[in-house]
C-alpha cells in the first residue's frame, strides 16, 4: 500500500534557525515520484519540488534543500536560516505508476512550521 | 491570468441543500482533480478526470458528482449536503495522469454546512 508519514505534527523555531521536516514513504512500486508542497496561512498549495525514484541526488534551492534516501524511504526537507515567511504547513506527497493510475497524490499529514521572530 | 481558479472561495449553506463548485484551468493541461482537505488539514483525492473522462473515483459518496464539460473545466456538484461535508475543496490540474508531473492547485473553496 502507499503511505506517506510526516511524524512531526508541529515544529516551532526561532528565526535564523535551521529546521528539518521529515517524510517517510511506503510504496511497492519501483518507479515513483515524491513532492513537497507548502500551504501558507492564506491557504493555497504551492508546489516546491518533485523528485523521481531514480534520482537520489540531493537538491538545493536557495535556503531550501532536500535529502532523498531510498535506503530509508525518506525524503526530508531542510530550511536553512528560517524566516517568519516560512511559517506554513508543509506536505510531503507520493505518486507512483503501477498502483496509482491517474496521477493522484498521496499526502502525508502535514507538518505545521512556526517561525518566531 | 490565474492558472487554476475556483468559485466560490467561500460557501456557507444549510444541511440538505445542493451546491456546486466550479474550477477552471488555463494551463492547457489534460488532467484535473478534486481534493478534500478536512479540519485536520489532511488532503485526500476525490476524483480525477483526463480529457473529460473520469479516471479516479476514490469511493466518494455518490452525492458528489463531478462534471467536466471540457478539459479546462471540472465542476463539483454536491447533493443533500451533510455536516461532514464541511471542508476545503481544492481543484488541481496537471499535464497528464501518467507522467506524475506537479499538480497546480486552485485557491480552494471553504465549504461550511450548518
Amino acid at each position: 500500500a502507499q503511505k506517506v508519514t510526516q511524524a512531526q505534527t508541529e515544529i516551532s523555531v526561532v528565526e535564523k534557525e535551521d529546521v528539518t521536516l521529515d517524510c517517510v514513504y511506503e510504496t511497492r512500486d519501483t518507479t515513483y515520484y515524491l513532492f513537497w508542497y507548502k500551504q501558507p496561512p492564506s491557504g493555497e498549495l504551492v508546489f516546491l519540488i518533485r523528485r523521481n525514484s531514480f534520482d537520489e541526488q540531493n537538491e538545493i534551492s536557495g535556503r531550501y534543500s532536500w535529502n532523498f534516501q531510498k535506503s530509508t524511504s525518506s525524503f526530508n526537507f531542510t530550511i536553512t536560516a528560517s524566516q517568519v515567511v516560512d511559517s506554513a504547513v508543509y506536505f510531503c506527497a507520493l505518486s507512483d505508476l503501477i498502483y496509482n493510475q491517474g496521477g493522484k497524490l498521496i499526502f502525508g499529514q502535514g507538518t505545521e512550521l512556526s517561525v518566531k521572530p | 491570468d490565474t492558472a487554476v481558479s475556483q468559485t466560490p472561495k467561500y460557501l456557507v449553506t444549510q444541511m440538505g441543500n445542493d451546491k456546486s463548485i466550479k474550477c477552471e484551468q488555463n494551463l492547457g493541461h489534460d488532467t484535473m482533480y478534486w481534493y478534500k482537505q478536512d479540519s485536520k488539514k489532511f488532503l485526500k483525492i476525490m476524483f480525477s478526470y483526463n480529457n473529460k473522462e473520469l479516471i479516479i473515483n476514490e469511493t466518494v459518496p455518490n452525492r458528489f458528482s463531478p462534471k467536466s464539460p471540457d478539459k479546462a473545466h471540472l465542476n463539483l456538484h454536491i447533493n443533500s449536503l451533510e455536516l461532514g461535508d464541511s471542508a476545503v475543496y481544492f481543484c488541481a490540474s496537471s499535464q497528464g495522469p501518467f507522467d506524475n508531473n506537479e499538480q497546480f492547485f486552485g485557491p480552494g473553496t471553504r465549504l461550511t454546512v450548518l
